[in-house]
Parts: C-alpha cells; sequence; structure tokens
C-alpha cells in the first residue's frame, strides 16, 4: 500500500521561479494537509482541505497556493519562490479532521 | 495563537524512562497527539489524548491534564531505536493541529 505519495523528493529551485509540490494518497482520505518544518519551529500548516472541492488556509500561508480538485490529489504551488521558503515540506492527510493525520514522505526544497 | 512548549532535548540510558513533558495554551482543544520523527523521516502516530488522563500502548503511555494544559509522553525500556524527535501536537477549536518544536531523545548503551 503506497499511503502518501510526494514529489519530487527533493529539488534547488532559482528564487522567482515557480515550483508545484505534489501530494497523492489512496487511502481516499477527506482531509489533506501542507505543512513545512523548519528548524526549531517545528510543524507549521500552510493549508489544509476538508474535503475535495474545498481548501482553507492554515499558520503560514503567504506565497503559496492550493487546489484540491479531487479526493487524492493535493499540491502546493509556489509562484515565485523566495529563499525564506527553503524549507522540508510535508503533505499529510486524515481519514476526516476528527482523526489522526498520516504523513508523506517529505519533499526538500532549496531556494537560492 | 497556539503556544505549546515542550524541552528541546533530553538523553537518557539504554533500558530506562523517560518522560516528555508538553503544556500548550491554545484556542480551543479538541485533542493532544505525540508523533515520533526520525532524522529524515515523515512523522509517525504515537498517541492520542483527549480525556484527562493515562493512555498506555505497550512501552508507551501518554498523560493529559486539561485544566492544567499539560501532557507528558513516557517511553519506558528505553531502546536505540527510540533516539528520535517527539512532537506534540494540539488540535485546536477548528481541527486544525498545532505543533510544538519537538524534543530531540538520544538514547545511549
Amino acid at each position: 500500500t503506497a499511503g502518501i505519495t510526494q514529489a519530487p523528493t527533493s529539488q534547488i529551485l532559482a528564487a522567482g521561479r515557480s515550483m508545484t509540490l505534489r501530494c497523492t494518497q489512496d487511502m481516499r482520505h477527506n482531509a489533506m494537509y501542507w505543512y513545512r518544518q523548519d528548524l526549531g519551529l517545528g510543524l507549521r500548516l500552510i493549508h489544509y482541505s476538508n474535503t475535495a472541492g474545498t481548501t482553507g488556509k492554515g499558520e503560514v500561508p503567504d506565497g503559496y497556493s492550493v487546489s484540491r480538485a479531487n479526493t487524492d490529489d493535493f499540491p502546493l504551488t509556489l509562484a515565485s519562490a523566495v529563499p525564506s521558503q527553503t524549507s522540508v515540506y510535508f503533505c499529510a492527510s486524515s481519514g476526516t479532521s476528527y482523526n489522526e493525520q498520516f504523513f508523506g514522505p517529505g519533499t526538500r526544497l532549496t531556494v537560492l | 495563537g497556539q503556544n505549546i512548549d515542550q524541552p528541546t532535548e533530553m538523553t537518557a540510558t539504554e533500558g530506562a524512562i523517560v518522560q516528555i513533558n508538553c503544556t500548550y495554551q491554545t484556542s480551543g482543544f479538541n485533542g493532544l497527539f505525540w508523533y515520533q520523527q526520525h532524522a529524515g523521516e515523515a512523522p509517525t502516530f504515537l498517541s492520542y489524548n483527549v480525556l484527562d488522563g493515562l493512555e498506555e500502548k505497550g512501552r508507551f503511555s501518554s498523560f493529559l491534564s486539561r485544566s492544567k494544559g499539560y501532557s507528558y509522553l513516557l517511553l519506558k525500556e528505553l531502546q536505540m531505536k527510540d533516539s528520535a524527535s517527539y512532537l506534540c501536537a494540539v488540535r485546536d477549536g477548528d481541527y486544525k493541529l498545532s505543533f510544538g518544536a519537538g524534543t530531540t531523545v538520544t538514547v545511549r548503551a
């Protein structure tokens, strides 16, 4: 069982370029989330989606956008990357917002 | 806003017990989670508390006191593979998780 997959595993990106981080889950979970993890700050919620067709802003949404066209996919887009977006990005999903979250393997993004 | 505090680092000996404390001040409360994260890997779910008291799951136990805004994760019979970061997370009134910065536990032989 794949669970949650993320692509790419890592990426180096020039500042000002756009980038889409992909996240796919095969557990038919309704809720999906994007977090960034920075040393000393822990995981911070960027955007979330409680069900297909709906999205919401988390704690640090600026500079990021998401879409949820179907249950399985939840891509995260950086329209114009800046060095402060250098981080490890984790996608997660849960059956509902009541359940524990399952995390993907992460994408390590470096913006130069 | 959310405020979740846990120690940055702890060190313990193989076979010993370690207790990781977590205090929180959040807007609304709908449960507290503990996750384990090995270096370079994704967090994995360990435990969930929504009512006061102790939840035991094998070598790991988690305690919650809602009135004190306090939880702890107890790791017993420590093994080398328990060396990892342990993340405390609180689910708020909107059912979103807020995470502490994590506690890195190092188990020494």
